[in-house]
């Protein structure tokens, strides 16, 4: 069955690192990749797609890149800054089409100043 | 811009009551969707609608019914809660049902079943 992986352990930085989280799936070759940031009491926003056919993707200061190689997704912050202290998801379409996705769980980003 | 609102935020339940979670878009989207989120786990998808009319089971519908007869609404509905129930409700609408389309939440609603 499908399996996607994120680290469940909180992500601490400091204030103006380069954040880092990691998607990894399994038994699956996705077309594309999403990426959504969850704050407390919210509902999840979408913030990246990536292409398999996309090695890496940018978007002021995040950067996606997508090693279908490896079956994994890194999630970039540059500069972070404490705003950017949420949870980001990663999600996968599901085989069977009709838009389905299927969720990671989510890392925690704490941004420390 | 309203986007996805979902109604009520909050709501406590007493096992074996019925309710209605109420989910609204204003994007003209095709494409609905009902997940629930629980702790340590990704959005788990309950039902999903292509259209208005048409909807079709995810990967936990039971215990969950829903319809379709407008393109903006999508309510989903306990038929008699469970503890197990007790989770954080998120609808979802994308453009199209297109595999490459970005989905729009609504902020969720809480539900407790004691």
């Amino acid at each position: 069955s499908q399996k996607i992986e994120q680290n469940s352990e909180a992500l601490n930085i400091q204030e103006g690192k380069t954040a880092t989280l990691t998607c990894n799936y399994t038994n699956y070759s996705p077309a594309y990749l999403q990426w959504y940031r969850q704050d407390p009491g919210r509902g999840p926003v979408f913030l990246l797609l990536i292409r398999e056919n996309e090695k890496e993707k940018r978007k002021e200061r995040l950067k996606v890149t997508f090693d279908t190689t490896l079956k994994q997704s890194l999630f970039h912050i540059t500069a972070s800054q404490p705003a950017d202290s949420a949870t980001y998801l990663c999600a996968l379409p599901r085989s069977g089409g009709y838009n389905k996705l299927i969720f990671g769980a989510g890392t925690r980003l704490a941004v420390h100043p | 811009n309203a986007g996805v609102t979902q109604t009520p935020k909050f709501q406590v339940l007493k096992t074996g009551q019925s309710m209605t979670l109420q989910c609204a878009q204003d994007m003209n989207h095709e494409y609905m969707s009902w997940y629930r989120q629980d702790p340590g786990m990704g959005l788990r998808l309950i039902h999903y609608s292509v259209g208005a009319g048409i909807t079709d089971q995810g990967e936990v519908p039971n215990g969950y019914n829903v319809s379709r007869s407008t393109t903006e609404d999508f309510p989903l509905r306990l038929l008699s809660a469970a503890p197990s129930q007790t989770s954080v409700y998120f609808c979802a609408s994308s453009n199209k049902w297109g595999a490459n389309q970005p989905q729009h939440f609504g902020d969720g609603t809480r539900l407790s079943i004691l």
